[in-house]
């Protein structure tokens, strides 16, 4: 199984400035449909999951453009260019370039100094 | 506007069964692949398991093999998780999850997520 592994752990941040999270898989999440299938997911406490961010860096309806996705291969990124309250949460990535299974990350905590 | 309802969580002792239900609506359930996912007390998510748009392709975690039984009723719009020889790691929120359509059905989609229900294996 592809193996997703998110950095940091933990990531405080002020209101206002950027939050960046990384997510590296253990295989190139290239498929040979050229698509590379690497999700975003946002997990406000007491809330269920949500996709924010679609193979790489397409933004799901809905989703402030501060958020953004990018990389290829095997690293990739997720980006809020500044952080507001409501942004508080888990961040996940997640594959399916190598279905089966699907593969999430550990996830990332997003909190406010 | 799409909605994912699961039902049918709740304490079960080890050793025995629970049958999960997701009502969906909202979209034409009947042409997307459907998955469940997980996530125990404080912890991240793990993928369980999948099943196509007609329900001809299965797929389950190692952890719930032959165990967990997933399955859909295209025409009452309900995907179902039937988890039998419970244990207590399988204590979590189960999330019913949209999936995409072909031909990338399995790889794509996770854009709707139901509200969970919680399963807790306990004695």
């Amino acid at each position: 199984d592809v193996v997703m592994t998110q950095s940091p752990l933990s990531l405080p941040v002020t209101l206002g400035q950027p939050a960046s999270i990384s997510c590296r898989s253990s295989q190139s999440l290239v498929h040979s449909d050229g698509n590379t299938y690497l999700n975003w997911f946002q997990q406000r406490p007491g809330q269920s999951p949500r996709r924010l961010i679609y193979k790489v860096s397409n933004r799901d309806s809905g989703v402030p453009d501060r958020f953004s996705g990018s990389g290829s291969g095997t690293d990739f990124t997720l980006k809020i260019s500044r952080v507001e309250a409501e942004d508080v949460g888990v961040y996940y990535c997640m594959q399916g370039t190598h279905w089966p299974p699907l593969t999430f990350g550990g996830g990332t905590k997003v909190e406010i100094k | 506007e799409v909605q994912l309802v699961e039902s049918g969580g709740g304490l079960v002792q080890p050793g025995g069964s629970l049958r999960l239900s997701c009502s969906a609506s909202g979209f034409t359930f009947s042409s997307y692949a459907m998955h469940w996912v997980r996530q125990a007390p404080g912890k991240g998510l793990e993928y369980v398991s999948a099943i196509s748009s007609n329900g001809g392709s299965t797929y389950y975690a190692d952890s719930v093999k032959g165990r967990f039984t997933i399955s859909r009723d295209n025409s009452k719009n309900t995907l179902y998780l039937q988890m039998s020889s419970l244990r207590a790691e399988d204590t979590a929120v189960y999330y019913c999850v949209k999936g995409g359509v072909v031909p990338a059905a399995m790889l794509g989609g996770l854009d709707y997520w139901g509200q969970g229900t919680l399963v807790t294996v306990s004695s």
